[in-house]
């Protein structure tokens, strides 16, 4: 049980904004909402997280809607090194991953 | 430099035969954890330490055992080693669970026979 819901893929142009979405409709009141992405041959790296309210931070931004059952990733303006698997985590003690989105860039 | 380091990197082995993946953390981290990822299969957390002498199961446990003896390390057990085992391994640590970044080591690949 993953408890997250997200697209198995998506694509999107250079330079153009990306939304990914995920659903985590069992979400409990003290989960925070990660986002970590891996790019290929290397470990999963973290790219933002959030409790309750929107969050942005140099890399991206995470929209998360008012009842916390689902989260948006906002990457302003993708680059060909934004291509990666983007993984939506809850998170408290554990954190299950799930299969992840993976985002294409196309030139 | 802040960092994970995990050892070895690349392991055969054959069936039964114990080892020991050691990995450790610079950053004074209360937090660590392991994953292995299949193919398909997404990241699985095998095992998670709040802090020392405090371990917890995660979703696929089985077949594996950890010890926190000391902060910066968080050693990976597998006493019988099996072909299903085969699988990419990562280490992460963070100062807490919940609400903060976890920093993944490099990876350790595992091949049993």
């Amino acid at each position: 049980d993953a408890k997250t819901t997200q697209p198995n893929s998506m694509e999107s142009n250079e330079e153009e904004p990306v939304h990914l979405p995920c659903n985590h409709s069992t979400i409990s009141g003290t989960d925070y909402i990660h986002w970590y992405r891996q790019l290929p041959s290397q470990g999963p790296e973290y790219v933002i997280h959030g409790l309750t309210s929107n969050v942005n931070n140099r890399m991206a931004s995470l929209a998360i809607a008012e009842d916390r059952k689902s989260s948006t990733l906002i990457l302003h303006r993708a680059t060909l090194r934004d291509a990666a698997v983007y993984y939506c985590i809850r998170s408290d003690e554990k954190l299950t991953f799930g299969t992840g989105t993976r985002l294409t860039i196309i030139p | 430099e802040a960092q994970v380091t995990q050892n070895p990197r690349y392991l055969i082995t054959v069936t039964g035969k114990k080892l020991t993946v050691t990995c450790s953390q610079n950053m004074n981290h209360e937090y660590m954890s392991w994953y292995r990822q299949d193919p398909g299969l997404g990241l699985r957390q095998i095992y998670y330490s709040m802090n020392v002498e405090v371990t917890d199961k995660g979703d696929v446990p089985e077949g594996y055992k950890v010890s926190r003896k000391e902060k910066r390390n968080f050693p990976l057990i597998l006493e019988s080693p099996s072909p299903n085992q085969t699988s990419l391994y990562f280490c992460a640590s963070s100062f807490r669970a919940g609400g903060n970044e976890q920093f993944f080591g490099p990876g350790t690949r595992l091949t049993v026979l």
